[in-house]
């Protein structure tokens, strides 16, 4: 299966301090996509990352890609309590399908 | 519109019974994916569609699920003989242009009793 495996399952961090959420995934992509999910609803699209790019930013998010290990990393520097949402690694193939992880559930504690 | 509607918001229904759930998705993209979230698990792909291409069905997971796009616009869902194990979350989302970033609808809540 192509489908992105994240880890850890659950996040819970104090306000202020960083958050760090890793993706894993198992064929070539075209990108990697993060998204975010309050309350079991529609996700919002947060940051996108190429094949050929190996770091973005955009504002307090990070991503990082590593195409050689097949995994990605999200970092949320500074937290704070409304940042509380699960957080999604989509991947992209050649096809233009996206698929989906299971989800990092992270907990900003004021 | 100006994003992904889905409807109904919320569906009670009873095991046996049939469910439509329609997605209208924004105005000239050309990708739309069906997702099933049940209570606090990730994103099950049902269905993709893309442009006037056949759909990718592999995600369907019986043959009571079915789904169609017409004109290239709004899409249903269909669930026949509706189980509890139906019960869930049933996202929409469209998408296109060279990122193919997806939006997605707020979700239909589906309860089978």
């Amino acid at each position: 299966s192509q489908q992105g495996e994240e880890d850890p399952q659950a996040l819970s961090i104090q306000e202020g301090e960083n958050a760090t959420m890793n993706c894993s995934y198992k064929t070539s992509i075209n990108n990697l996509q993060w998204y975010r999910q309050n309350s079991g609803r529609g996700l919002v699209h947060l940051i996108l990352i190429r094949s050929n790019e190996r770091e973005k930013h955009s504002g307090r998010l990070r991503v990082t890609l590593d195409t050689s290990k097949k995994s990605s990393s999200l970092l949320i520097t500074a937290s704070r309590a409304a940042d509380t949402a699960s957080y999604f690694c989509a991947t992209e193939n050649q096809g233009g399908k996206l698929i989906f992880g299971q989800g990092t559930e992270l907990s900003v504690k004021p | 519109g100006a994003g992904v509607s889905q409807s109904p918001s919320n569906k009670v229904t009873e095991k046996g019974k049939d469910v439509e759930l329609r997605c209208d998705p924004i105005s000239g993209h050309t990708a739309l994916y069906w997702y099933r979230q049940s209570l606090g698990q990730g994103l099950e792909f049902l269905i993709y569609f893309q442009g006037n291409s056949a759909p990718d069905k592999s995600g369907l997971p019986s043959d009571r699920f079915s789904a169609e796009r017409t004109g290239g616009s709004v899409s249903t869902l269909t669930i026949q003989r509706t189980q509890q194990e139906d019960s869930a979350v049933y996202l929409c989302a469209s998408g296109g242009g060279a990122k193919n970033i997806q939006y997605f609808g707020a979700g239909t809540r589906l309860s089978v009793l």
